[in-house]
């Protein structure tokens, strides 16, 4: 079945650091790739998508880029501030199975000023 | 706009005792799904909606039933509360029904924090 694997955290950095979160993914299909972060005592919105093989999602700074030869879609940021402190979840969505929105566990990030 | 809502924000329950989750979109979408948070495994799908009158399982379905009777309602309901069933449950939704599309984000209402004790 489909599944979405990211880096446990939680990650540490200091503001303006480069920040990276590795997730990768098994699916089939045609998937579409999604960032979706949630701030403390939030629901989850969405960060960034990209719906096809190549594509570069941005928003906010971030980016990520869908990798369909190494199964993956990275999220990226060049300097990254202490609001940016969240959780971030990696997710697809596939055309089988319902068309249901799988996740990763999530990666916790602290950003120290 | 409301988005989603969810209904309450926080519950404690007993063991045995049953309950409803009510969950609300004014978006008009026919996607509607209930998830539940735990730490170390992200969210995992309980049960989905793609209109009214059509409900399936999800991931981890057991202890936990749905309808669908409009557009707007999706409500999650526990039968017999279990600790295991402590949790964080957000109810999403999205456009598209049978014919959504991949590239369709989830809308989240802010959540509910069940306790059962």
């Amino acid at each position: 079945g489909n599944s979405v694997t990211q880096m446990e955290g939680p990650v540490t950095l200091s503001e303006e650091a480069f920040l990276t979160i590795n997730c990768t993914y098994t699916a089939t299909g045609y998937p579409s790739l999604f960032w979706y972060v949630q701030y403390p005592g939030e629901g989850l919105q969405l960060l960034l998508k990209a719906t096809k093989a190549d594509d570069k999602g941005s928003n906010k700074g971030f980016e990520a880029t869908y990798r369909k030869e190494t199964t993956s879609f990275h999220l990226e940021k060049g300097s990254v501030q202490v609001s940016d402190s969240a959780v971030y979840f990696c997710a697809l969505r596939s055309n089988t199975g319902g068309f249901k929105t799988i996740f990763g566990a999530g990666t916790r990030l602290f950003v120290k000023a | 706009n409301a988005g989603v809502t969810q209904t309450p924000k926080f519950q404690v329950l007993k063991t045995g005792q049953s309950m409803t989750l009510q969950c609300a979109q004014d978006m008009n979408h026919e996607y509607m799904s209930w998830y539940r948070q735990d730490p170390g495994m992200g969210l995992r799908l309980i049960h989905y909606s793609v209109g009214a009158g059509i409900t399936d399982q999800g991931e981890v379905p057991n202890g936990y039933n749905v309808s669908r009777s409009t557009t707007e309602d999706f409500p999650l309901r526990l039968l017999s509360a279990a600790p295991s069933q402590t949790s964080v449950y957000f109810c999403a939704s999205s456009y598209g029904g049978t014919g959504v599309r991949t590239n369709e984000k989830l809308f989240f209402g802010s959540g509910t924090q069940l306790s059962v004790l």
